[in-house]
């Protein structure tokens, strides 16, 4: 079953824009969420996190948004660089029940 | 380069054979995570020891198992091959055991064919 659910595969965006990338959960149980960024032949790499008790993270560039009520979240990168083109992961966690879901991924191509 | 290392890169083999992955984590890191993602599918959570012990387990079958010994590094063995485990499997490694909230550090993974 797919608890978290990255509805878009794929994004394109002008370079300088602002890229925003969308993440769906069903169980409310989620506490902790995170976002990861892969770049073909690596690891995922961990971008940014948030914690189910605030409803907005930044981290330069990068901010992450939650709506608990809509049980969404999105990542906003701004402004978007080339170097920014690669899958996106999010991911959702029980912290104290050891589970954590991904979704399926979505591939950011930013343009020059 | 995350610190954690993966061999083989590359894998391929025939049903019904088994296989094992090996995963080194970073320096210092007590927690191996295992995952496994097929073809356009997000993530999914195997396994995950902390310190040499089991701590949680997520999708994985009964044909696959997985040990981590005594100097942290860890093996994930897939026996019974078939088709479908055809996929990309990552290792990841964390400091501690906070599976959620602990930053996960993952591997270039290897790549599993089965034939």
């Amino acid at each position: 079953d797919q608890q978290v659910k990255q509805n878009s595969p794929s994004l394109s965006v002008q370079e300088g824009r602002i890229s925003i990338l969308n993440c769906d959960y069903t169980n409310s149980m989620f506490d902790y969420f995170l976002w990861y960024k892969k770049y073909p032949a690596e690891g995922p790499t961990f971008l940014i996190s948030i914690s189910s008790i605030k409803d907005k993270n930044e981290d330069g560039r990068f901010t992450v948004f939650l709506n608990k009520s809509a049980k969404h979240l999105s990542l906003h990168i701004v402004p978007s660089q080339p170097g920014d083109s690669a899958v996106y992961f999010c991911a959702a966690s029980r912290v104290n029940n050891n589970d954590m879901r991904f979704g399926a991924g979505t591939r950011l191509t930013v343009k020059p | 380069d995350s610190g954690v290392t993966q061999t083989p890169k590359h894998l391929i083999t025939a049903t019904g054979q088994r296989v094992t992955l090996r995963c080194s984590p970073r320096s210092g890191d007590l927690s191996v995570y295992w995952y496994q993602q097929s073809l356009d599918q997000g993530l999914q959570f195997l396994i995950h020891y902390y310190n040499g012990e089991e701590r949680a387990k997520g999708n994985i079958l009964e044909r696959f198992s997985a040990q981590q010994f005594p100097d942290l590094h860890s093996e994930l063995n897939l026996s019974s091959l078939e088709l479908g485990d055809s996929a990309l499997y990552f290792c990841a490694s964390s400091l501690r055991g906070l599976f959620g909230t602990d930053t996960q550090y993952f591997g270039p993974g290897t790549r599993l064919t089965v034939l």
